[in-house]
């Protein structure tokens, strides 16, 4: 257990819904990030949010938004989802001082069909 | 900018060395290590700041050279454990500013 939780697991979805995936940062991380990892590929930075507020955005999709709550657990949304939206999702937390690493969640499997 | 990754794709018998490379033509602050099992979370290694420092993680060490903004990764008398993909990473801050992982290196570890 490396400590951050993402939930659910797994997800199978229709084209054009909408879902949440959730993660709890590793205790005493203020930063979280989101990942997606199409099938064998690298990982992709979505966004990450420090302490609540959104710090840095990647190549994250307009139908995708994020948050981070005051208790520091995170919600990516995606809506209006497509078949090329199925993907491992990862998030990752860090305590964000000089010298340390991230810690990954075991990730979301998301399948549309 | 994603850094670039060498070799893509490298397979060993048990025991012998690998050495993989990371390398950026931006100003690096630090350079992590990950490992991915397929299918698995990717777990961190180690991460290697500015100064050219050499760290090391049970057979796994790695370096970076702060002039050619470049880290290797050393893999010797490998282990199937050691099978996944690896990832390295780079941030240019010391916030983890624009931290961007780079494609990645395929190792298989065979008997």
């Amino acid at each position: 257990d490396s400590g951050v939780t993402q939930t659910p697991k797994h997800l199978i979805t229709a084209t054009g819904q909408r879902v949440t995936l959730r993660c709890s940062p590793r205790s005493g991380d203020l930063s979280v990030y989101w990942y997606q990892q199409s099938l064998d590929q690298g990982l992709q930075f979505l966004i990450q949010y420090y302490n609540g507020e959104e710090r840095a955005k990647g190549n994250i999709l307009e139908r995708f938004s994020a948050q981070q709550f005051p208790d520091l657990h995170s919600e990516l949304n995606l809506s209006s989802l497509e078949l090329g939206d199925s993907a491992l999702y990862f998030c990752a937390s860090s305590v964000d001082r000089p010298g340390r690493g991230y810690t990954f969640g075991s990730g979301t499997r998301l399948t549309v069909v | 900018q994603q850094p670039v990754q060498s070799p893509q794709a490298v397979i060993l018998r048990e025991g012998e060395d690998a050495v993989i490379n990371c390398s950026s033509s931006k100003a690096l602050y630090s350079v992590h290590w990950y490992r991915q099992k397929h299918g698995e979370a990717p777990v961190f290694l180690m991460i290697l700041l500015k100064g050219g420092e050499q760290k090391g993680h049970e057979k796994i060490s790695a370096s970076f050279n702060e002039k050619k903004q470049q880290s290797s990764l050393y893999l010797t008398a490998s282990q199937l454990s050691y099978s996944g993909t690896y990832f390295c990473g780079t941030e240019r801050g010391d916030y983890g500013q624009n931290f961007v992982f780079g494609p990645g290196t395929r190792l298989s570890v065979l008997p």
